[in-house]
Formats: structure tokens, sequence, C-alpha cells
């Protein structure tokens, strides 16, 4: 079956510590991107990327870095730097197809709930 | 810039209830307009889409229709049933490169 698997289910960090949120996607979708879900909050975006080896600061990037090696993969670390980091986290993919209709649909994984110990 | 305003919850229904979740947008053009549903500890599923003005996006019983003169687009559904509970986000795309979500509404039915 075609999907977005996010990994882990539950994550728990450290102070100090940096933490990687894994997300691997087999729909050869070009876009992926992370967001970042608070209760009572909506999505926020804190990375995209388009094309293999180049991504885009969405809205919250600071104490966040991605990478970008692999078509179907786009992990996330959490770094040291971000000072609330405990939320849940969304990865999302969608193809960038010619027509406007084809390519707008977001394909999301189940999540990752990060929490500080 | 693009923004999207949603109802605020949570919303409590008993089974068979009319239900409706309000959303207005604001967008600089030709926006596509999208209501997800989110499950319990899960990611977002699409429930419908419009892409212009005076469409109407329909599956599962829920219906909403892109009104650019008021820019909304409310969910709806005649009769909701206890596994429709879940979040709802309204959300809008501007030629697909950003999406822009809502808060998102809780709703809970109750049998």
């Amino acid at each position: 079956d075609g999907g977005i698997t996010q990994s882990p289910k539950y994550l728990f960090r450290k102070e100090g510590q940096n933490v990687t949120l894994s997300c691997e996607q087999n729909l050869n979708h070009d876009a992926m991107y992370w967001y970042r879900q608070d209760p009572g909050q909506g999505l926020r975006l804190i990375y995209y990327s388009q094309i293999v080896n180049d991504f885009q600061k969405g809205d919250i990037a600071e104490g966040y870095s991605v990478s970008r090696e692999k078509k179907e993969s786009f992990p996330l670390t959490v770094t040291s730097a971000q000072k609330n980091p405990t939320a849940f986290y969304l990865c999302a993919s969608r193809a960038l197809g010619r027509g406007r209709l084809t390519n707008e649909k977001l394909f999301f994984g189940s999540g990752t709930q990060l929490s500080v110990l | 810039g693009n923004s999207v305003t949603q109802m605020e919850g949570p919303v409590t229904l008993s089974e068979e209830a009319f239900l409706t979740i309000n959303c207005t947008y604001t967008a600089t053009g030709y926006p596509s307009l999208f209501w997800y549903v989110q499950y319990p500890g899960e990611g977002l599923q699409l429930l419908l889409k419009a892409t212009k003005a005076d469409d109407k996006g329909s599956n599962k019983g829920f219906e909403a229709t892109y009104r650019k003169e008021t820019t909304s687009f409310h969910l709806e559904k005649g009769s909701v049933q206890v596994s429709d509970s879940a979040v709802y986000f309204c959300a809008l795309s501007e030629a697909g490169n950003q999406f822009y979500f809502g808060t998102g509404t809780s709703l809970t039915v109750i049998p």
C-alpha cells in the first residue's frame, strides 16, 4: 500500500538533546512538508521541500532542521535550540503535477507525539 | 495575506442531528478550499474540496459550497453518526504552493 510512514509514534526528549523524526513516503511525491500541531491551534508549517537537496523554511523553522537527500525521505531534527518542543508533528506530501486539480491534495502520515522528559 | 477562520469548538451533537461548522477565509487571489478530518491519534485526511466559486464539494454525506461573495466554505451534514466524531480543519491553497489551516473544530457525536 502506498502512503506516508512516520516513526516513532511517541518520542521523548531530554533537555539539551537533539532528536530526529522520520518521514518516509512511497507515493513518488515531489513535495514534502513538516507541520507542528499544538492543542487548540491549527497546523503550523515548519519546513517544506519540493525537490531533492532543496528545502524552504516555513512559519516556525527556528530550532528545527531538515534534510532531503532522497525523494522518499524528509527527516526532521528537533534541536536543543527549540525550547518548547512538546507537540504533535505531522509529515505530509503531495504530487507536483502540471494540472492544478491534480496537485493540491496533501497526504498525511499518522504523526509523532514528542514530549520533553 | 492568506488565512482561514473556523468556528471554535468543541461541538457536541446527538446522533442524527444536523451539523454546520463555519469557515471563512481571506485570500489574495483565487484559492482552492478544503476540509480535512483528523481521527484521534491519526494524521489528517482530505474530506472534500472545491476549486472555484460556486463549486460544491461532497463526500460521505458531508457538503461544502465555495461562496466567493461571503468568502465562506461552511461544512454541513444532514445526519451525523457516532463515527463522525473527529476534528475538522478548513484549509486553503493558492496554486498549491502553501496550505493554510484553520484551528480545527472538535466534533463529538453521542448516541
